[in-house]
């Protein structure tokens, strides 16, 4: 079946750029997805790609696609202390109809350094 | 156009009893899927469901979880006779029909079973 990986852990120093790390395995996912939860808190969507674009930049966040390697980063530039949170990867196939079953990494906890 | 709300944000059981868990989509969504993270790992997909209709029940636990979304009203995660491996956060998710690239998060219940 589908498989998502992550590190459980990432530290980085106020200001510093963050680049949280995921591979997948299923060669078929359509949409790579980054969630970030906060403690006690539902899973935000922070952005999204598809599987033909390469990157994607949203203000502080970009992402980057190796389709390849089946590997995606997603990189926060100027982390501040409300970024730390978990980061959630997590990728779905081709789907028609609006079917949306999704699969999720394990979680990678963003500790951000004053 | 409030989110997705689930409730109730927090629940205790005893070993034996039932819990039931509701999720109300977001205006105009159609398509209910539910979630269960267990501690310090990631989310798993349990069922996705349009309304009247369960679609896919792949992930659900073949004895006592059932979910149905019925005409009228919320979602309805039940688990029955429930035991202290099922405590867990248990987050809904919702989207519209015909867009399947993206789905809303509830905030999740936390179910915690004594």
């Amino acid at each position: 079946g589908e498989d998502v990986e992550q590190s459980l852990f990432l530290s980085v120093r106020e200001g510093d750029s963050s680049v949280i790390n995921c591979t997948y395995t299923d060669s078929s996912s359509t949409y790579l997805y980054w969630y970030k939860q906060e403690p006690g808190a539902g899973l935000q969507l922070l952005t999204y790609i598809f599987s033909n674009m390469d990157m994607k930049q949203d203000q502080r966040l970009t992402v980057l696609l190796n389709k390849k390697d089946k590997h995606l980063s997603l990189r926060i530039a100027d982390t501040q202390t409300g970024d730390s949170a978990i980061y959630f990867c997590a990728e779905s196939g081709g789907n028609s109809g609006g079917y949306q079953k999704v699969t999720f990494g394990t979680g990678t906890k963003l500790q951000v350094i004053p | 156009n409030a989110g997705v709300m689930q409730n109730p944000r927090h629940l205790v059981r005893r070993r034996g009893q039932e819990a039931r868990l509701r999720c109300s989509p977001m205006k105009g969504h159609s398509h209910v899927y539910w979630y269960r993270q267990l501690p310090e790992e990631g989310l798993k997909f349990m069922v996705y469901l349009q309304k009247e209709n369960i679609i896919d029940e792949s992930g659900m636990p073949k004895e006592r979880f059932s979910a149905e979304f019925p005409k009228e009203g919320p979602s309805i995660l039940r688990i029955q006779q429930v035991v202290r491996g099922d405590s867990a956060a248990y987050f809904c998710a919702s989207s519209p029909p015909g867009r399947g690239t993206e789905a809303f998060f509830g905030q999740g219940t936390r179910l915690t079973v004594v």
